[in-house]
């Protein structure tokens, strides 16, 4: 199985503040990328798919970026309703790995 | 717009069989290219992924739970199912039913269930 690790695993960070989460994979995944926001008590919620791509509907302070083994998520100003726990997860192979998840909290 | 909705027991005893099914609504679960996947989640930890299955039956399954795991389809009812045989405490997490997109070489989920907690305790 392909290996995915996120970095840090807690985030303190003010409304406002630029955040970027890093994902590493154990090998090289190409593009195939993709991240969720997952709230207490609820499903996870795609933004981001082939590392780059933004989801319909979500909002455009959310990027992401990366390549082969390292990859980004960024949200260039936080807003309250973005405190949350956020997954990497790679589809390289058709067994899918989650990274362990950031969680994003209010400083 | 499709949705998703798992159901089943919230309460299995240990080596007992784990059944849940999922309901489509809001299309045929047949309409496209997509495959549906199962995947859960312990209590305060990550992601797992379980299986999927596309409306032909064809299957692919998290090699560490195979030999345990079953993923069939109703195609009439706009179901899919999951059993999780033998299971464990282990195995108590909150499930999920998703929507697979198929691009590239794999799959990514863009659509989830609520999920449903399952308890494994006697």
């Amino acid at each position: 199985d392909i290996q995915m690790t996120q970095s840090p695993s807690t985030l303190s960070a003010s409304v406002g503040d630029r955040v970027t989460i890093t994902c590493r994979a154990s090998q090289s995944i190409s593009s195939w990328l993709a991240w969720y926001q997952q709230k207490p008590g609820k499903a996870p919620k795609l933004l981001i798919y082939k590392a780059s791509s933004l989801e319909s509907g979500v909002p455009s302070r959310f990027s992401g970026s990366g390549s082969g083994t390292e990859f980004t998520l960024t949200i260039s100003s936080l807003q309250p309703d973005d405190f949350a726990t956020y997954y990497c997860q790679q589809y390289n192979s058709y067994s899918l790995t989650f990274g362990g998840g950031t969680k994003v909290e209010i400083k | 717009q499709v949705q998703l909705q798992e159901s089943g027991p919230g309460l299995v005893k240990p080596s007992q069989t784990l059944s849940l099914t999922c309901t489509v609504s809001g299309g045929s679960i047949s309409s496209g290219s997509y495959y549906w996947s199962w995947i859960r989640q312990p209590a305060g930890k990550g992601l797992e992924w379980i299986g999927r299955i596309y409306t032909s039956g064809s299957t692919n399954y998290n090699p560490s739970l195979k030999s345990r795991v079953t993923i069939s389809v109703d195609t009439s009812k706009n179901q899919f199912s999951l059993k999780l045989s033998s299971v464990t405490a282990a195995d108590t997490a909150v499930y999920y039913c998703a929507r697979d997109i198929l691009t590239g070489p794999s799959f990514y989920m863009d659509v989830w269930g609520k999920g449903t907690t399952v308890t494994v305790s006697s």
